[in-house]
C-alpha cells in the first residue's frame, strides 16, 4: 500500500538556526498538509498545499514558516531562526482531495530544538 | 473555531469492546475520522464516516454518528492487547477547499491482559 514518508525521524537543531523537513506524499495524491504535535498536546494544522501554492494556512504558520514542492515528488517545511517552542512532532500528510479521500500520515520528524 | 473533544483514558479487558467517544462543535463538517497512534509512531488511519451516515461498521471496529448531537463513537469489538495505542477523532473542515484536519486531543485505550 502506498504510504507517505517522512525525513529525518529526529532531527535536533540549535536554537536560531534552520531546518527543512522532507516528506515524500503518495503519488497521485493532490493535496498536501503539514501538522505538528507538541509533546502532550493536540495535533495542530499549520498549512495545505494544493496546485503548487499554498490553499489555507493557520496562526502558526507565520514568516517563520514556508512550504515547497521543488520537483514532482518532495513536499518541504522550511523553518527558519527555529526557536525552543519549535520542538514538536511534525507530521505530513496527502489526500487525493475531497472528505471523502481522507489524509494519510507519514511518522512525523522529532525535532528538538537545544 | 471548531473544537473537537474526547476524553484522555480508558482502560478495558482484553476480549470486552471498548467505546471511545468524541464531540465536535462544527456542524459543517462533513467527514470525521479516526486515527491510532502508537508509540514513536505516524498517525494511521483508522475509519472515516460521513455525515449523512449514522454508522458505519468495519470488521471489529464500529462507528456511530449523532449529527444532531454531534457525537461520535469507535467501538472496537474483542479488543486486544495490540489495540493499545492513542486514538485520535478528527473533523474535516472544508476551508478554501483544503479539508483540514481538527484533532482531539486523543484517548489512551490501555488493554489489560
Amino acid at each position: 500500500e502506498p504510504e507517505v514518508t517522512q525525513t529525518p525521524s529526529h532531527q535536533v537543531t540549535q536554537m536560531g538556526q534552520e531546518v527543512i523537513l522532507r516528506c515524500v506524499p503518495i503519488s497521485n495524491h493532490l493535496y498536501f498538509y503539514w501538522y505538528r504535535q507538541i509533546l502532550g498536546q493536540k495535533v495542530e494544522f499549520l498549512v495545505s498545499f494544493y496546485n503548487n501554492e499554498i490553499s489555507e494556512k493557520s496562526e502558526i504558520f507565520d514568516d517563520q514558516f514556508s512550504v515547497e514542492r521543488p520537483d514532482g515528488s518532495n513536499f518541504t517545511l522550511k523553518i527558519r531562526s527555529t526557536k525552543l517552542e519549535d520542538s514538536a512532532m511534525y507530521f505530513c500528510a496527502s489526500g487525493g482531495g475531497g472528505g471523502n479521500q481522507p489524509q494519510h500520515f507519514g511518522d512525523g520528524t522529532r525535532l528538538s530544538i537545544l | 473555531g471548531e473544537d473537537v473533544e474526547q476524553s484522555l483514558f480508558l482502560s478495558v479487558r482484553e476480549g470486552d469492546s471498548s467505546v471511545i467517544n468524541c464531540t465536535y462543535t462544527d456542524s459543517s463538517s462533513t467527514y470525521l475520522y479516526w486515527y491510532k497512534q502508537e508509540p514513536g509512531a505516524g498517525l494511521q488511519l483508522l475509519t472515516y464516516i460521513f455525515s449523512n451516515m449514522d454508522m458505519k461498521q468495519d470488521q471489529r471496529l464500529t462507528v456511530l454518528l449523532n449529527k444532531k448531537d454531534k457525537h461520535l463513537s469507535l467501538r472496537i469489538a474483542d479488543t486486544q492487547t495490540g489495540d493499545s495505542a492513542i486514538y485520535f477523532c478528527a473533523d474535516s473542515y472544508s476551508g478554501a477547499g483544503s479539508y483540514q484536519l481538527t484533532f482531539g486531543k486523543g484517548t489512551k485505550l490501555s488493554v489489560i491482559p
